[in-house]
């Protein structure tokens, strides 16, 4: 199986800075990796696909980066409703790994 | 709108089984595939597996093989989960996902594009 860590388990912030979070792999799975966002009780949300691409309706201050095993997941100006937790998750091939998450809270 | 509307909570004892429903519309759904991921209380995301509506083939995490089943009514445009010798290991939240696609510069990318709100399952005794 394909082991995906991310880093960090949780991080704090403020309104308004740059955020970046890291997820790694531990094989290649060239650019088959999409971010989630989930909050507290809902069901989690996609933000971005294929490493890079942003999902339809998805503000444009959400990036994504990489290729092979190394990704990054960038918020460019933190707003209060981007406080919450993320998922990266691998669609290389079977079984579907993700993250263990980054809880991004309130500094 | 597509909508994956599934059943209400389960509380069941150890040993039981429970069976998960995800009414869907909005969308053909034999034209799709449909996940079931799982969460347990303060935890994170844990992939349980698929079915392809059309064809009904699926595939499961090893870690529940033997475990689970998921199934589909295509008359009833609903997937199903169902999981055998609960322990309370197995109370969670579960999830049913549509996978989407994206053709993106010749490649074709996955990802779950809609989900359900979530069945909570309390297994205790």
């Amino acid at each position: 199986d394909i082991q995906m860590t991310q880093s960090p388990s949780s991080l704090s912030a403020s309104v308004g800075d740059r955020v970046t979070i890291t997820c790694r792999a531990s094989q290649s799975i060239s650019s088959y990796l999409n971010w989630y966002q989930q909050k507290p009780g809902k069901a989690p949300k996609v933000l971005i696909y294929g490493a890079s691409n942003l999902q339809s309706g998805v503000p444009s201050r959400f990036s994504g980066s990489g290729s092979g095993t190394d990704f990054t997941l960038t918020i460019s100006s933190l707003q209060p409703e981007d406080f919450a937790t993320y998922y990266c998750q691998q669609s290389y091939n079977t079984p579907r790994t993700f993250g263990q998450g980054t809880k991004l809270e309130m500094k | 709108q597509v909508q994956l509307v599934q059943s209400g909570a389960e509380v069941k004892k150890p040993g039981a089984s429970v069976k998960v429903s995800c009414k869907t519309s909005g969308y053909t759904f034999s034209s799709y595939v449909m996940h079931w991921v799982r969460q347990a209380p303060g935890q994170g995301l844990e992939w349980m597996g698929w079915i392809n509506a059309g064809n009904g083939k699926t595939k499961y995490s090893q870690k529940f093989q033997g475990r689970v089943t998921i199934t589909r009514d295509t008359s009833a445009t609903t997937a199903y989960m169902e999981l055998n010798s609960l322990t309370s290991e197995d109370t969670a939240v579960y999830y049913c996902a549509r996978l989407g696609q994206q053709l993106v510069q010749d490649y074709y990318y996955y990802y779950m594009d809609v989900w359900g709100k979530g069945t909570t399952v309390t297994v205790s005794s």
